[in-house]
């Protein structure tokens, strides 16, 4: 099975700052079936990102995907004050599954 | 709009069973690719089950076996059949599901949850 490892754990950001987040595949994945979704306190995981790189509807272009291989990166170009929440990636293979997860938090 | 809607959950003995339901409006559940995804309080997202359009199904290690992951077609609903449970199977079962064919299995609708809580 294919282990996700997300870095870092907590992200301190003010607004307006820039975020990269992390996302380590134990093995290879196919691009096609790397996603990100943001997840806020008290709600169900949005999807933000599909495909490595292609927003999702209505995704705002602060957002974006990058990435091959093992290793994907979510960057937020400026960090807005709804953008603070909880970031998962996840492989959708045969046997799908998710990173543990950034924070980002306020600094 | 596309909606889904979880239900079913509640508090269970530890080696008891609960069926929680995954009702779905303004799409067609036996045309789609229909998960569940659970969190446990406090921790992250964890794949549970995954049911095809064709029926397929396949299960995550932790819960195969114990878990049987269901649809009626009539009824544009899903299901996960839980038996065997444990205290770790406690958590926020989420229903979700790929609306869009071009998002390539990426979950871009979600329940809002149901929690199961095993305990004695």
């Amino acid at each position: 099975d294919i282990v996700l490892t997300q870095s870092p754990g907590t992200l301190s950001l003010s607004p307006g700052e820039r975020a990269t987040l992390s996302c380590k595949a134990s093995q290879s994945v196919n691009s096609k079936f790397l996603a990100w979704y943001q997840q806020k306190a008290g709600q169900a995981p949005g999807l933000l990102i599909y495909g490595a790189s292609s927003r999702a509807a209505g995704i705002p272009d602060r957002f974006s995907g990058s990435g091959s291989g093992t290793d994907f990166t979510l960057t937020i170009s400026r960090l807005e004050a709804e953008d603070f929440a909880v970031y998962f990636c996840q492989q959708y293979g045969r046997s799908p599954s998710f990173g543990q997860g950034t924070k980002l938090e306020i600094k | 709009e596309v909606q889904l809607v979880e239900s079913g959950g509640g508090l269970v003995q530890p080696g008891g069973s609960v069926r929680l339901a995954c009702a779905a409006s303004g799409f067609t559940v036996s045309s789609s690719y229909m998960t569940w995804v659970r969190q446990a309080p406090g921790k992250g997202l964890e794949w549970v089950s995954v049911i095809y359009s064709g029926g397929n199904t396949y299960y995550a290690d932790s819960v195969q076996g114990r878990f049987t992951i269901s649809r009626h077609d009539s009824k544009n609903t899903m299901y996960l059949h839980m038996n065997s449970l444990r205290a770790e199977d406690t958590a926020v079962y989420y229903c979700a599901t790929m609306t869009d064919p071009s998002y390539y299995y990426a979950l871009d609708v979600w329940g809002q949850g149901t929690t199961v809580t095993v305990s004695s």
